[in-house]
């Protein structure tokens, strides 16, 4: 069965940082690409990065540039997110999911950056 | 940055109805359209994959359609289990983009 399990999430700090991470089975984890995109409470989709098989080509959204870094270890069938400089407006569910079309989808681990 | 657009962004309709909403790119984005559904406290699940592809697994009510900028998610008779969020995506150029949404719920 393919699976994702994100952890990581919590209760951080303005200008706090956090480590996502997903955990992936059941598919070829080194041959697909993988994305992160978060959900704000009430709110709908918005896509965060997206990183390529062998970790050579990552994206950002404009709203994470420079704060998030998206990384794998496909040894470990493990991606990450690294989120540094971390705001309110960060505040999230965040999900990982197989591929730039998201074919799979992790149940999502939540980050709350609050004082 | 694509701006994806949905229409309606809520419609109210009863078991049985065949309902269809769309999706509006700003700008061309050839196939690389899919479609999500998302149900409360849930993560989305992907329905739809290059504009028309149905996910295995995703029952044949469910069915895509378009290219370019114009799109449409359509369900044929609408169940129960199918009340939710449905969102589109364009995967063509980054960053990727999704819409706002269109929620269905019951009549």
């Amino acid at each position: 069965e393919v699976q994702l399990l994100e952890s990581g999430g919590g209760l951080v700090q303005p200008g706090g940082s956090l480590r996502l991470s997903c955990a992936a089975s059941g598919f070829s984890f080194s041959n697909s690409g993988m994305s992160w995109v978060r959900q704000a409470p009430g709110k709908g989709l918005e896509w965060v990065s997206i990183i390529s098989s062998s970790g050579g080509h990552t994206f950002y959204a404009d709203s994470v540039k420079g704060r998030f870094t998206i990384s794998r270890d496909n040894s470990k069938n493990t991606l990450y997110l690294q989120l540094n400089s971390l705001r309110a407006d960060d505040t999230a569910v965040y999900f990982c999911g197989k591929g730039g079309n998201m074919d799979v989808w992790g149940k999502g681990t939540t980050v709350t950056v609050s004082s | 940055d694509i701006q994806m657009t949905q229409s309606p962004s809520s419609l109210s309709a009863s078991v049985g109805d065949r309902v269809t909403m769309t999706c509006r790119a700003s700008q061309g984005i050839s196939n690389f359209l899919a479609w999500f559904q998302q149900k409360p406290g849930k993560a989305p699940k992907s329905l739809i994959y290059a504009a028309s592809n149905l996910q295995i697994g995703v029952p044949s009510k469910f069915s895509g359609s378009g290219s370019g900028t114009n799109f449409t998610l359509t369900i044929s008779s609408l169940q129960p289990e199918d009340f939710a969020t449905y969102y589109c995506q364009q995967y063509n150029s980054y960053p990727f983009t999704f819409g706002p949404g269109t929620k269905v719920d019951i009549k």
